[in-house]
């Protein structure tokens, strides 16, 4: 069973705009939280990550949210390019584990 | 490249088949992960090593799959007697140890069982 869900399954979004990810998970073992950017036929890169004591992480044209209280947190990518067209995926760690979402696909339109 | 490699990127093999893959992380990393990926599902977890030490296995890991970190640096992930359901991206990562929760992924091996 997933451990982490994570919503929408796609979305598309015109240049410019924002696109907002949202995750959630139950398990309270979790202690670190990282989102993976993939493009098709490549490995997931790491983009951005947090841990549960910082409720906002912002680098660059991305910001992680992050509410513990709530067991969810969520990835906003502003001004999106054409070139941030991927699927990107959260994850949570436990041990050293990571235990990934369903991924979301991001269709950035010119 | 100083990154994740894996070798080979693509793979087709018959049903019944003995496959194995290599990995080789970072150099100074530590902790070495592979992970099997499904098209339109997120990566899931299989094994973990702590240099030469494998410390978990996940229940996804049936026997026909054995994995080996012999010297601590490059790994390797064999499946033996391959079915349909291997078909698969498989995933190696890696990451620095101690306090350092970042994991670095390769680009994959995809296998093809036909």
């Amino acid at each position: 069973q997933q451990q982490v869900k994570q919503s929408p399954q796609s979305l598309i979004v015109q240049k410019g705009g924002i696109s907002i990810i949202n995750c959630a998970y139950e398990n309270t073992a979790f202690d670190y939280f990282p989102w993976y950017q993939q493009f098709p036929g490549k490995g997931p890169a790491l983009l951005i990550a947090i841990r549960p004591d910082v409720s906002e992480k912002k680098e660059g044209r991305f910001t992680i949210s992050f509410n513990k209280s709530a067991k969810q947190f969520s990835l906003h990518i502003m001004d999106s390019q054409p070139g941030d067209s991927a699927t990107y995926f959260c994850a949570a760690k436990s041990d050293y584990k990571l235990s990934f979402g369903a991924g979301t696909t991001v269709t950035v339109r010119a | 490249d100083t990154g994740v490699s894996q070798d080979p990127r693509h793979k087709i093999t018959k049903r019944g088949q003995n496959v194995t893959f290599r990995c080789d992380p970072i150099s100074e990393h530590n902790r070495l992960y592979w992970y099997r990926q499904t098209l339109g599902q997120g990566p899931e977890f299989l094994t973990y090593f702590q240099n030469e030490a494998q410390l978990e296995k996940s229940r996804l890991l049936s026997n026909r799959f054995s994995a080996e970190r012999p010297k601590g640096s490059f790994s390797t992930l064999e499946i033996q007697r391959t079915e349909q359901g291997d078909s698969a991206m498989y995933l190696c990562a890696s990451s620095f140890g101690g306090f350092s929760y970042e994991q670095y992924f390769g680009p994959g091996t995809r296998l093809t069982v036909t």
